[in-house]
Parts: structure tokens; sequence; C-alpha cells
């Protein structure tokens, strides 16, 4: 199948800072990814649609402000997380849709943020 | 606003055994629903995706119902093993207006976890 990347897989930060996540299809590519957060023994929350070539669609409640999204190609979409605070620490999901009809996606393997 | 339900705690099955997982949704008729697998710290995995016009779907140990009267579905794992032992998310597919591209809403996950 797909193989969709992140990088970093874990980052520890100072409040303040701020901290980009890069997310890569590996073999194909994609148009549109979505990001998600994920905090402990919780499902997954979508934040918001990366559109290659236009503005990201950001989910109700999500500071787009805050979590910026650039989709620079049809294999890379990252997200910055803008002056993060210990509120932010949580594993953060990026996926792509395959080219089929059910829209399942590929994940990638998340990373782990701690904003100390 | 669409609401999609699994039962949070966690199911402990002896191996050899079926396990049943149940996925209730609200609000929405979904074309598509999808069930995943994550294991912790990592992305979900696609596992199996049915239609709304499917009642039932295979793959090698894994089977998954979609009721849409009663608007549910279930995941079945026969013959269980340890390497189970996993986090299984269910997703309903929303399309938002005349966007080709559906969102993923997901359930909350149930842990299975299978005894040797």
């Amino acid at each position: 199948g797909a193989v969709v990347s992140q990088h970093p897989s874990r980052v520890i930060c100072k409040s303040g800072t701020s901290v980009k996540i890069e997310c890569r299809s590996l073999d194909f590519q994609a148009t549109t990814m979505f990001w998600y957060r994920q905090f402990p023994k919780q499902s997954l929350m979508l934040m918001a649609t990366s559109n290659e070539g236009s503005k990201a669609t950001y989910e109700q409640g999500v500071e787009k402000d805050k979590f910026l999204i650039n989709h620079a190609s049809l294999t890379l979409s990252t997200l910055t997380v803008t002056s993060a605070h210990p509120e932010d620490s949580s594993f953060y999901i990026c996926s792509a849709p395959s080219s089929g009809g059910g829209n399942e996606q590929f994940f990638g393997p998340g990373t782990r943020l701690t904003v100390l | 606003s669409q609401k999609i339900e699994q039962n949070s705690e966690a199911l402990n099955i002896q191996e050899g055994k079926t396990a049943t997982l149940t996925c209730n949704y609200t609000n929405y008729s979904p074309a598509y629903l999808q069930w995943y697998r994550q294991d912790p710290g990592r992305g979900p995995v696609f596992l199996l995706l049915i239609r709304e016009n499917e009642k039932e779907k295979r793959k090698e140990r894994l089977k998954v119902t979609f009721d849409t009267t009663l608007k549910q579905s279930l995941f079945h794992i026969t013959a269980s093993q340890p390497a189970d032992s996993a986090t299984y998310l269910c997703a309903l597919v929303w399309y938002k207006g005349s966007s080709n591209t559906g969102k993923l809403i997901f359930g909350q996950g149930t842990t299975l976890q299978v005894k040797p």
C-alpha cells in the first residue's frame, strides 16, 4: 500500500516556540492531506484539510493562525504549531486519501509533541 | 451533528475466540464506513471498508457488517491471536457540500486484548 511519512517522530520544545511537522506521501501524489490531533485515550480529531495550491480548510474551533498549514507540493504538507503551549502537547497525525472510491486514508506514523 | 460511538471499555478475549466490536452512529447516512487498527504510538492502518449497499464484507479473518437501519456496524475477528491486540477504530466518511473528498469522523476506538 501507499506510504506516508512524518518528521519528526518526536519533538520536545519550550513554551512559546514554534514547531514544524512534515507529512510526505512517498510513492503517490496527494492533492489533499488531512491533519489530526489525538489526546491520550481519545480518538482522532480532524484539525484541518490541507489542499495543494490553495488555503487549508480548518475545522470549527481550530485556530488557523496558531496551526499554520502549507501544502507546498503534491507530496508534502507541513503543519506549524506557532507559539506552542503545554496544552498543545499531543499526538499529531497526517493522512492522505487513496485514489480508490471509498476514501480510505493512508496515515503517517504520527508526531509526539511535548511542550514544556 | 454526526456522532459515532464505540464501546470504550476494553474487550478481553481468549486466543482462538471470535472478537466482536460494535460501532453505532447517529444523524448521518454514510456512503461508507471504515475500520482501522491503531497500535500504541502509531498512526491508524486501514483494514476494511463497507459501502451502504453492502451487508457484509470479509478479508481473511476479518468480517464487517453494516446495518443502515440500525445504524450499526459490527467488526469480527475470528480465530483471534495475541497479535490482534490493538485499538480498533471505526470511521464514517462525510462529504461536505459538493466536495469530492470525504472527511473521516472517528469513533473513540475499542481496545482489544487477546490473551494466550
